[in-house]
């Protein structure tokens, strides 16, 4: 079955510092792999996402995050984290189990950055 | 970028009533929409997958009855929590594909949510 896992509830950071957020995944087949970001009492937001090509995947307000094949990971990565930066980050995987067209939601990562 | 409409955004009824959630792509043709459920500090729980012209899909242990998908146009779906109650309380998120072209590769635009109250 296809999976996503976050195995932090939390991360903290301080403004400035480099952040990860971290997101391991289990398909079967290529992966099709996303990040959203929610911030609070809203809908979320695409922020970036990994078909195929390059293992380093840039998307929005300065985010990017790696695809290792072999640690099955997709890692949500900042060089310098902001305070606006605070919100609940989601990864996703396209389902191609089932027609193609639902997305898998891990559980969600709180990021918190302070001042 | 694509821009979805949620509405509205916050809504409180009684008890019995019911409630009905608009969800629109307002620059994109979404032949496929897709209502989740989101409860406080949780992720999304997907409800049902909404499909332009027929019915839609209902993920299991979703009361088709209680929660009526309508899908008439390329870009409305509609949500409607029949005879809600309290415990239907909480954050209603839809999302679309955008299908106006070929080759979608799986990033989904969301609506800001609904946060419905039922008293």
């Amino acid at each position: 079955a296809q999976s996503v896992a976050q195995p932090e509830d939390q991360v903290n950071v301080a403004e400035g510092n480099p952040l990860t957020v971290k997101c391991t995944y289990s398909v079967s087949g290529n992966p099709y792999l996303f990040w959203y970001v929610q911030y609070p009492n809203r809908g979320l937001q695409f922020l970036l996402k990994y078909i195929t090509g390059d293992n380093l995947v840039k998307g929005s307000y300065g985010f990017e995050a790696e695809f290792n094949k072999s640690q099955t990971s997709f890692h949500l990565k900042k060089p310098s984290a902001l305070v606006s930066d605070s919100a609940l980050y989601f990864c996703a995987v396209r389902d191609i189990t089932t027609g193609g067209f639902k997305t898998i939601f891990g559980a969600g990562t709180r990021l918190f950055v302070k001042a | 970028g694509a821009v979805v409409s949620q509405h509205p955004s916050r809504v409180i009824c009684k008890s019995g009533t019911s409630v009905k959630i608009e969800c629109r792509s307002l620059d994109f043709q979404a032949t496929t929409m897709f209502w989740y459920r989101q409860f406080p500090k949780q992720s999304l729980m997907l409800m049902a997958t909404s499909n332009e012209g027929s019915k839609a899909t209902y993920e299991q242990g979703v009361e088709k009855d209680k929660f009526l998908i309508n899908h008439a146009s390329l870009t409305l779906s509609t949500l409607t929590v029949t005879s809600a109650h309290p415990e239907d309380s909480s954050f209603y998120i839809c999302s679309a594909r955008d299908s106006t072209s070929g080759g979608w590769t799986g990033e989904l635009f969301f609506g800001e949510g609904s946060r419905l109250t039922v008293l």
